[in-house]
């Protein structure tokens, strides 16, 4: 069965600082991957997706994630945290059985001053 | 509205009660999901819809779970007899005729007390 892990349930870095949120996913085919975040109270917000093509993809607020095949993994990045990214970040895949995706549990992003 | 828009907000009910919660899509998008996010839980689907039409209701989590759409636009989401275990937030997503790229309401933070 399809299935994203993210093994950090929580991060901490300081702002200014570099972030790698990880991802794997359990997929059979060629997966349709996405990283949604969520502040606290809100809905999910897309910042990136990857269908095909160039395994680097370039997303909102500074973010880009790389897209691993033979790692299976979709990591996020960014090269300088900023306090306004503490938030939830979920990875996601498309192909649950009625084309809905699949999400990951979440890593909670927390920003040091 | 431009976005997906879901009502209400917050809802608190006493144990027993019954729920309604709203989704109102993008317009012209066909494809309507709902999740439910617990604490400890992740993301977990709950019912797609293509138009009013949803084939597969096994994702409902009860039998006290149901969902309808009317007119291929807005959802309900109705909670009978209310547990305390239903308390979550309570998320709906659409996109266009089922492609991969959904977009995310604010959800429906449900408290049953």
């Amino acid at each position: 069965a399809q299935s994203v892990t993210q093994p950090d349930i929580h991060i901490t870095v300081s702002e200014g600082a570099s972030l790698e949120l990880r991802c794997n996913y359990s997929y059979g085919a060629t997966p349709y991957l996405f990283w949604y975040v969520q502040s606290p109270g809100q809905g999910l917000q897309l910042l990136l997706k990857y269908f095909s093509g160039d395994t680097l993809v370039q997303g909102i607020k500074g973010f880009e994630a790389e897209f691993k095949r033979s790692q299976s993994s979709f990591n996020l990045r960014k090269p300088s945290v900023h306090w306004s990214d503490a938030a939830e970040y979920f990875c996601a895949v498309y192909g649950g059985s009625q084309g809905n995706l699949i999400f990951g549990k979440g890593t909670k992003l927390s920003v040091k001053p | 509205g431009a976005g997906v828009s879901q009502s209400p907000s917050n809802k608190v009910t006493e144990k027993g009660k019954d729920v309604e919660l709203r989704c109102d899509p993008i317009s012209g998008h066909t494809a309507l999901y709902w999740y439910r996010q617990s604490l400890g839980q992740g993301l977990e689907f709950l019912i797609y819809f293509q138009g009013n039409s949803a084939p597969d209701k096994s994702g409902l989590p009860s039998d006290r779970f149901s969902a309808e759409r009317t007119g291929g636009s807005v959802s309900t989401l109705t909670i009978q007899r209310t547990q305390q275990e239903d308390s979550a937030v309570y998320l709906c997503a659409s996109s266009v005729s089922g492609g991969a790229e959904a977009f995310f309401g604010q959800g429906t933070r449900l408290t049953v007390v």
